[in-house]
């Protein structure tokens, strides 16, 4: 059975940090791409960022409004993804999904963690 | 932001059909991207619905289709049931941004 399993969400103030971890099992988790969307109070769904498997290079994007302020890893060793989070806002208050890409979508998702940024 | 519109709500009686539209541009749908469907119930995380435009993953009912033609998409619900009241939102991949996946804004399906 496949699971992703997010926590360390909570509450921060403005200017805060925090870093949510994704840990997988159920599918070979080093081949897979992962990705962070999230889902601000009564609004839809944003992207957040994307991590390439090792073979792909590794590397991570970012949607506009985090990039420079968000940070996406991986420990394949642990079945692990984190989303690290600085200088949080009022406006990333959200509920952050881990998600399993194939191809372009997004094929699993965990059950999110909420991020709350409010003094 | 959300590149990809739909409409706010659409609505039906049971047993009849419904479609949702999802609205792109030039550089997502119209530039030839595979279009995906997640459906989300309240509370409760998405869901992947119908992924490539028109394939559903196991345990999705054939209810639920898929369908794309130059800048949109569309999703249909026949036979609607009680069980289908969720949000749904498409999404796609866009090459014109820094966010590559891209949504749609949503559309809360209500069976009356």
């Amino acid at each position: 059975e496949v699971q992703l399993v997010e926590s360390g969400g909570g509450l921060v103030k403005p200017g805060g940090s925090l870093r949510l971890s994704c840990a997988v099992s159920g599918f070979t988790f080093s081949d897979a791409w992962m990705t962070w969307v999230r889902q601000a109070p009564g609004k839809g769904l944003e992207w957040v960022g994307r991590i390439k498997s090792k073979v792909h290079g590794g590397t991570a994007d970012y949607a506009a409004p985090v990039q420079g302020r968000f940070t996406i890893s991986r420990d394949d060793s642990k079945s692990t993804v984190y989303l690290h989070m600085i200088s949080l806002e009022a406006e990333d208050t959200a509920i952050y999904y881990c998600t399993a890409n194939a191809g372009f979508y997004c094929i699993y998702w965990g059950q999110g963690a909420l991020v709350t940024v409010s003094s | 932001q959300s590149v990809l519109t739909q409409p706010p709500s659409v609505s039906g009686a049971p047993r009849q059909r419904v479609t949702i539209s999802c609205t792109g541009s030039s550089s997502n749908i119209g530039a030839g991207f595979d279009v995906h469907w997640y459906r989300q119930f309240p509370g409760t995380a998405p869901k992947l619905l119908i992924y490539e435009n028109n394939n559903r993953p196991s345990g999705v009912p054939d209810r639920f289709s898929g369908s794309k033609s130059g800048t949109s998409a569309s999703l249909a619900i026949t036979g609607l049931q009680a069980e289908d009241e969720a949000d749904y939102y498409c999404q796609s991949y866009d090459n014109s941004l820094s966010a590559p996946y891209v949504f749609g804004t949503g559309t809360k399906v209500t069976v009356l």
